[in-house]
């Protein structure tokens, strides 16, 4: 079974510039969540969805951040303009469905540098 | 919300035991899990409890206490490759989503 995929592995960018992060969640998992995880700490829910509607984005900084799952398969997350803070590795996760007992299947992650 | 503690770091020698404490204040809970990280690679899934006792697998074995807020992780017989960082996580009551600590780092030596 293949995992869960992400791209691009690595990224380095300015401050106030884009970027856009990829991942292809396992198939047949309905649940996509997108972390944030900054060096020493544990990793922080930005956003969840189920299939291609939005569950929790609580914690994502609306003002900069955007995320879409359209087809409710593959999903983006983006950044604009960037800034420093941000500098992170940014893990993909996919579930069978939300509920007690889903263990959640991470991505290998995507690690931001922003100068 | 969640308030969730763990030691930032452990050292053992390979063969050993080490026992990884995770304390948790929550407005709910709906389960407590346990993820292995290697440095620079995904967090795996190690555990998952939700009710009161031990879970074994194998060298790992979770336990909770729901009416402390407590729960450890137990690697026995330590190996070089349990060498990573150890994350506690919990998840809540209503909306399911997962609360990490910091992550304990375990250093195993030979």
């Amino acid at each position: 079974e293949a995992g869960v995929a992400q791209s691009p592995r690595y990224k380095i960018i300015e401050k106030r510039q884009s970027v856009a992060f990829w991942c292809n969640p396992i198939s047949g998992h309905a649940t996509l969540y997108w972390y944030q995880q900054i060096l020493g700490q544990g990793p922080k829910l930005l956003i969840q969805f189920q299939n291609n509607g939005v569950v929790d984005d609580s914690q994502l900084p609306k003002d900069r951040f955007s995320a879409e799952r359209l087809k409710g398969v593959d999903s983006t997350l983006k950044i604009q303009p960037a800034k420093l803070e941000d500098s992170a590795v940014y893990l993909c996760a996919s579930s069978l469905k939300t509920g007690t007992g889903n263990e959640q299947f991470f991505g290998p992650g995507t690690r931001l540098t922003v100068l | 919300g969640q308030n969730i503690d763990q030691p930032t770091e452990m050292t053992a020698t390979e063969g050993a035991i080490v026992q990884i404490n995770c304390t948790y204040q929550t407005s709910g809970f709906n389960g407590l899990f346990w993820y292995q990280q290697h440095a620079g690679e995904a967090p795996t899934f190690l555990s998952y409890n939700v009710l009161d006792g031990l879970e074994e697998k194998g060298r790992f074995s979770s336990f909770l206490s729901r009416s402390k807020g407590y729960s450890y992780l137990l690697l026995k017989e330590l190996q070089m490759k349990d060498s990573a960082s150890y994350l506690c996580a919990v998840r809540g009551p209503n909306d399911y989503k997962l609360s990490f600590g910091a992550g304990t780092t375990v250093t195993v030596r030979a």
